[in-house]
């Protein structure tokens, strides 16, 4: 357990609705991601953070926006939801202490959201 | 990065060991093997990585072949609760960058 929550952990809107995911870690490790996973489509990243105020682009990005004003919290903001947009949504953290451990990668329990 | 080729699915029976191949043949020097699991609706679980030994922990072991154009995982006595999608994930290490690319898997069965 890597101390990392997400909420809401279910959530059902509707089109053209904005909605922010909020990741929430106690452990002060440097780099979060925030993930969708699709049938078919594996898990796929969408941003990720390598400290405050740093972030860049996944594969996945259009149609989203991340935001980290400190340490512990890494927002996915949703600005007009879609249906294309439902999905399961993982947060996940990584502190690298080696260069073999940079991927050493732990995930939240997700995030569940319907677009309707 | 190199691309992976796994089995999509196995079966193994509770108490034996689970072996799952990962193929990687276009592997670099400089480039690691990651494997992670996702049980059905959780979130991915990191399991183990190596470069070129072999390496084990609590959970598994893994064995890279000396070309290290392949590798195995193994479970040494799969139970119930091994039952997932596991992932090999070959990945360079550059710097500040550490995103990781999930291919589809192998669904591991572990039965009675």
């Amino acid at each position: 357990d890597a101390g990392i929550t997400q909420s809401p952990r279910h959530k059902v809107t509707e089109t053209g609705t904005p909605v922010t995911l909020r990741c929430h870690q106690t452990e002060n490790h440097r780099y979060m991601y925030w993930y969708r996973q699709d049938p078919g489509h594996g898990l796929r990243l969408i941003h990720y953070s390598y400290g405050v105020k740093d972030t860049d682009k996944g594969e996945v990005s259009d149609g989203y926006s991340v935001s980290r004003s400190k340490t512990e919290d890494f927002l996915l903001t949703l600005e007009s939801a879609t249906s294309s947009q439902t999905s399961v949504y993982f947060c996940a953290i990584s502190e690298p202490r080696t260069s073999g451990s940079l991927y050493t990668q732990y995930f939240g329990p997700g995030t569940r959201l319907t677009v309707l | 990065d190199a691309k992976t080729t796994q089995p999509t699915s196995m079966d193994c029976a509770e108490g034996r060991a689970a072996n799952l191949p990962c193929n990687h043949s276009t592997i670099s020097g400089n480039e690691y093997v990651y494997w992670y699991r996702q049980i059905h609706s959780q979130g991915p679980q990191y399991i183990i990585h190596g470069l070129k030994n072999n390496e084990t922990n609590e959970m598994a072991s893994l064995i890279i072949t000396e070309d290290r154009k392949s590798s195995t995982l193994i479970l040494p006595h799969a139970t119930l609760r091994d039952t997932a999608v596991y992932y090999c994930i070959v990945r360079v290490i550059t710097g500040t960058a550490s995103k990781l690319t999930f291919g589809t898997g192998t669904r591991l069965q572990v039965t009675l």
